[in-house]
């Protein structure tokens, strides 16, 4: 069946880069997506990336797919206060129309 | 302003008592989803629909019944059957029904949290 999976939490200090893994277990993906979570709301799309794509860069987000490795990653340069929030890594799956969340990662900012 | 309003956002139900929970959208989307969302373990979809008078059980539905009577709508009830139903419920749209046509984005509602006393 299909899995997505998260580290819980990871904590980087201020103006550095953020690296948010995530690894899936169904190749069939179409769309994998990083969503973001501020506390108490809804999610947000960060970004996302189709399945035959390596890498996306938007602004200072970064994102890497490693398809045979079945791996997600998302960068974010010069870290700051605003990015904490909970980062879930979805997948989306064309054949059963729907999408897998990640159980998200909660990234902390120290000064 | 086009979104997707969800209500109430705190409820607090009795044990043995059904609730509803609400989902309204004006995005015109058809796809509309379903996620129960508990500390550590993300989001696990309940129930989906990518038209009306049609919906599809995801990976915990048992003791949870929606309907979609109407496009813009999509109300989920939690059950007495539900044995553990404090959580943070969560229900989006999409443009997306399948395919590679579009990139399937969610839109989220603010999200309602139910506590069973």
């Amino acid at each position: 069946g299909e899995d997505v999976e998260q580290s819980l939490f990871l904590s980087v200090r201020e103006g550095d880069s953020s690296v948010i893994n995530c690894t899936y277990t169904d190749s069939s993906s179409t769309y994998l997506y990083w969503y973001k979570q501020e506390p108490g709301a809804g999610l947000q799309l960060l970004t996302y990336i189709f399945s035959n794509m390596d890498m996306k860069q938007d602004q200072r987000l970064t994102v890497l797919l490693n398809k045979k490795d079945k791996h997600l990653s998302l960068r974010i340069a010069d870290t700051q206060t605003g990015d904490s929030a909970i980062y879930f890594c979805a997948v989306g799956y064309s054949s059963a129309s729907k999408i897998i969340f990640g159980s998200g990662t909660r990234l902390s900012i120290r000064p | 302003d086009g979104g997707i309003t969800q209500s109430p956002k705190y409820l607090f139900r009795k044990e043995g008592q059904n609730v509803t929970l609400s989902c309204e959208q004006n995005l015109n989307h058809d796809a509309m989803y379903w996620y129960r969302q508990d500390p550590g373990q993300g989001l696990r979809l309940i129930y989906y629909s990518q038209i009306v008078n049609d919906f599809q059980k995801g990976d915990i539905a048992e003791g949870y019944s929606v309907s979609r009577e109407k496009k813009e709508s999509f109300p989920l009830t939690v059950t007495s059957a539900q044995k553990n139903p404090t959580a943070f419920y969560l229900c989006a749209s999409s443009t997306w029904t399948g395919g590679d046509s579009n990139t399937g984005e969610l839109f989220f509602g603010e999200g309602s949290r139910l506590t069973v006393l």
